[in-house]
């Protein structure tokens, strides 16, 4: 059973470009969060996202936008790119009836290192 | 608003002895809480979590937490380390509130050494 997948692993770019990161969620869930995990620090929320549409979002300006497809696999994209967006970025699966029934577990990816020139 | 605070940023104890990583939540409403670990260059691993049932929970790998409402502390201990405990651990809260997806907070992380 694969867990949550996410590509590219590594990247650079430069800054002022943009960046599409993707994200396939484990099989069985329907809702993926993203996360941005700086270098030495805990993972900052970002937004979640479940049919198809943001749920939640954290203290990120609006370069930072998402999509979930059908298939519940989602995309990170980050536009106009600064130095300090340099950063590992999780992406992390649950089933939204997980909190109905108090167990919001999430299964994390291992990430898209993300290096900004 | 929620938040965690994980009290010491390195930990560092010999092999066999005790480990004692300290995580500090903060909640206006009853909350769910989790500790996670994370080896280099991997994700994040669910190694145990609390949501309301027993205080004392058990998980992975010989680790075991207990939520203390009164101090509002949710400690994770294991009595005997392991070289392969070497890692960065995670503490993380949320809560359970009408049918919405709650967003998890991360604490800084605590970067646990193993000496042989």
């Amino acid at each position: 059973d694969a867990g949550v997948t996410q590509s590219p692993t590594h990247l650079i770019k430069t800054r002022g470009q943009q960046v599409t990161l993707r994200c396939s969620p484990k099989s069985g869930h329907d809702t993926v969060s993203w996360y941005q995990q700086a270098l030495g620090q805990g993972p900052q929320f970002i937004f979640q996202y479940y049919e198809e549409e943001e749920r939640q979002r954290g203290n990120f300006p609006d370069r930072f936008s998402g999509h979930q497809f059908p298939n519940y696999s989602s995309e990170l994209n980050v536009n106009a790119l600064l130095l300090g967006d340099s950063a590992l970025y999780l992406c992390a699966s649950s089933h939204r009836r997980g909190t109905l029934y108090g167990a919001n577990v999430l299964t994390f990816g291992a990430g898209s290192r993300l290096t900004v020139l | 608003a929620q938040s965690v605070t994980q009290l010491g940023s390195h930990v560092s104890v010999s092999e066999g002895a005790l480990v004692l990583l300290r995580c500090n939540y903060s909640s206006s409403v009853p909350p769910y809480l989790f500790w996670y670990v994370q080896y280099p260059n991997q994700g994040l691993q669910l190694l145990l979590k609390y949501t309301s049932a027993a205080t004392l929970v058990k998980g992975i790998n010989g680790f075991e937490a207990e939520f203390k409402k009164s101090e509002t502390s949710f400690h994770l201990t294991k009595p005997s380390a392991h070289m392969s405990d070497a890692a960065e651990y995670f503490c993380a809260v949320t809560h359970s509130w009408g049918s919405s997806a709650s967003k998890i907070i991360f604490g800084s992380g605590t970067r646990l050494s193993i000496r042989p």
